[in-house]
């Protein structure tokens, strides 16, 4: 079984449309989370980080549940731009995030 | 935040040759880290690299394979040595600024070898 799992897609969806990606972790002690973005040929970037109390910055919300360890993202009114390969990073713990390990990704492609 | 440039961006190479990528970030960092990305999957942590000491490998990367230089805070190299066609892949330099966990990624060098 793999650390880190995701719903590798694709997930294509019109405009507008709300999305949701699940990843789930295997390690029990991770202690922080991610959500990365990267776009085609390109490195990838942080999208946002994700806090037990779930965080929103705009259209985006990330939840997390320790008990299940299982992160979301959730996407509402997709843009064209929005369409990427989505990762989950989990890490197990605080201080050296270089040591993270990284979901094989979700790829949304928005259509008009 | 932190800005890293690679060298090369991309090269073609003979298999049984060496390739050395070069790193450099516009800030001072204590840790480097390279990663790979194969074909449609996602990245693997190949090694940090630290100023002043010797990097520290993960599992199935060793030092004869992926030697790694570390002369000080702002660059670093990774060799790809005695190349194979399954060492065709996209290989990453990392950096944590700005905080504790956030990490910027240069641009990637993708590597083909024939």
């Amino acid at each position: 079984r793999k650390e880190v799992e995701q719903d590798p897609g694709p997930f294509n969806v019109p405009e507008g449309a709300t999305v949701a990606f699940n990843c789930t972790y295997s390690n029990s002690a991770s202690q922080s989370f991610f959500w990365y973005r990267q776009d085609c040929r390109k490195e990838p970037k942080l999208l946002m980080s994700v806090y037990s109390s779930g965080n929103e910055d705009g259209r985006f919300t990330a939840q997390l549940n320790r008990a299940s360890q299982y992160i979301s993202l959730l996407i509402r009114d997709s843009k064209l731009s929005d369409s990427a390969t989505y990762l989950c990073v989990v890490n197990p713990n605080n201080t050296n995030a270089g040591k993270s390990t990284f979901g094989d990704g979700t790829t949304l492609t928005v259509k008009p | 935040s932190a800005v890293i440039s690679q060298k090369p961006s991309r090269d073609i190479c003979q298999r049984g040759t060496s390739l050395t990528i070069q790193c450099q970030v516009d800030s001072q960092v204590t840790m480097m880290f390279w990663y790979r990305q194969q074909p449609g999957q996602s990245l693997t942590l190949i090694a940090t690299a630290n100023q002043g000491s010797e990097a520290t490998y993960e599992s199935g990367f060793v030092i004869d394979k992926f030697p790694i230089s570390r002369p000080n805070l702002t660059f670093s190299t990774l060799t790809v040595s005695n190349m194979s066609p399954e060492d065709s892949s996209i290989y990453l330099c990392s950096v944590v600024a700005g905080g504790p966990s956030e990490q910027f990624f240069g641009p990637g060098t993708r590597l083909t070898v024939l």
